[in-house]
């Protein structure tokens, strides 16, 4: 079955310092992977979706990136966070079978 | 662009009243549609989906939706809710032109016992 893990699960972080956020999928190849973030009120914001190794799309310009050197390893990254970066962020794996997101445990970012 | 939009932000019932949560995407194509429950403290699990064929579709504990093409919308519906419906409702469009896969805003549901 598929599993998908991120970390690290908490991270605080001051204003103007990089980020690395790691998400790993197992249990599956060649999925098309996502970020988003959950805020209050806001619903989950998709922030960037890959279709394969390198192939990255943006959905929201912001001071964030994103990166998936690997099949199954996505990346996001900030050289220098704002405070607006604060949230909770999601990596999600389609299955490719169910069609539907299967979610990560989330990393809990509180920029300060 | 695409969007989805979920216009009830907050919604309060008595336990065993009927439940109708809207959701309207704004794209012309073929897309497949999703409901999302988010119970306090946990994490994102799916109600049902819709990706073809019947367009009323049944999920899991007694929730259902209908697809409503030419409305654009994907409504979820519970005939009588308990007070362990309480949670936050989330539906999501998967766009067919592109691989991605757009949230609304959620809908936070309150029960009363």
């Amino acid at each position: 079955s598929q599993t998908i893990h991120q970390w690290p699960a908490t991270l605080v972080q001051p204003v103007g310092s990089p980020l690395s956020l790691e998400c790993t999928v197992e249990g599956t190849s060649n999925p098309n992977l996502y970020w988003y973030r959950q805020a209050a009120g806001r619903g989950l914001q998709l922030l960037f979706y890959s279709v394969g190794i390198g192939q990255i799309s943006s959905e929201v310009p912001q001071n964030l990136s994103a990166s998936r050197p690997q099949d199954r390893q996505f990346i996001l990254s900030s050289k220098k966070l704002l405070l607006s970066d604060s949230g909770f962020y999601l990596c999600a794996s389609l299955r490719q079978v169910a069609g539907e997101l299967f979610f990560g445990e989330g990393s809990r970012l509180t920029v300060l | 662009a695409q969007s989805v939009s979920q216009h009830n932000h907050h919604v309060i019932l008595s336990e065993a009243a009927s439940l109708e949560l809207g959701c309207n995407y704004s794209y012309g194509g073929t897309v497949n549609l999703f409901w999302y429950v988010q119970y306090p403290g946990q994490h994102l699990q799916l109600l049902l989906k819709y990706f073809s064929g019947d367009p009323l579709v049944k999920g899991i504990k007694g929730f259902e939706a209908e697809f409503i093409k030419s409305k654009f919308s994907f409504n979820l519906r519970k005939p009588s809710v308990q007070w362990s419906d309480t949670a936050e409702y989330f539906c999501a469009v998967k766009f067919s032109s592109a691989s991605k896969i757009i949230f609304g805003s959620g809908t936070r549901l309150s029960i009363r016992p």
